[in-house]
């Protein structure tokens, strides 16, 4: 069964620190997403990694994929405020014909000043 | 074309009663997927459709949920006879597949189930 899981579920911060969320991943594949979502809102697209060693920065975030650890990573640098949400990788299953995404659990972030 | 739209926002329902949501997805899109969000974890996959061909439906999908896509355009997703388990956010997402690759999910803002 494939299970993607998610490093912390919780986490505290206060503004102007560096942390770092992990994304471990128990299947192959070559593609994965990280998402946003703020309290009663729905999925915003972060980052779409494609590639084994793919990273992409935008802003105060930055993400990266190593497809043989099976781990993604997603940095916050600098923390404000307005990050806090609830951050979510995901793992796109597509082979051939099919095709879904396996979500972690989340990461609620909280940033505190 | 501004996204994913999802109608209803909202749905209180009491336990036992029939609900149908719609989804219209981005027109140039060929795929929409259901997901089903509860309180505190991430969303999980219901079904998807590849045009209007139902390709996949996991085995959260009990026999009181059916969705349809009709000529590959929107798409509804009925629950029958309601239970207070099914109360969640139920999130629609369309993409455009080509070739064996997705490029990209769009997700709408979720319709939340509320039962009684």
């Amino acid at each position: 069964e494939l299970k993607v899981e998610q490093n912390p579920l919780f986490l505290s911060m206060q503004e102007g620190k560096n942390y770092t969320i992990y994304c471990n991943y128990s299947t192959t594949s070559d593609r994965l997403y990280w998402y946003r979502q703020d309290p009663g809102k729905s999925l915003e697209s972060l980052f779409v990694l494609l590639s084994n060693g793919a990273v992409k920065q935008e802003g105060r975030l930055m993400a990266s994929l190593d497809t043989k650890a099976r781990l993604s990573t997603l940095h916050i640098t600098a923390a404000v405020h307005d990050l806090s949400a609830t951050y979510f990788c995901a793992v796109d299953l597509t082979v051939g014909s099919q095709g879904n995404l396996i979500f972690g659990k989340g990461t609620k972030l909280s940033v505190k000043p | 074309d501004t996204g994913v739209s999802q109608d209803p926002r909202h749905k209180i329902t009491k336990r036992g009663q029939n609900v149908t949501f719609r989804c219209d997805p981005i027109s140039e899109h060929n795929r929409l997927y259901w997901y089903r969000q509860t309180l505190g974890q991430g969303p999980e996959f219901l079904t998807y459709f590849q045009n209007e061909a139902q390709l996949e439906k996991s085995r959260l999908l009990s026999d009181r949920f059916s969705a349809e896509r009709p000529k590959g355009s929107f798409s509804t997703l009925e629950i029958q006879r309601t239970e207070q388990g099914d109360s969640a956010m139920y999130l629609c997402a369309s993409s455009f597949a080509s070739g064996g690759a997705i490029y990209g999910y769009t997700f709408g803002s979720g319709t939340r189930l509320t039962v009684v």
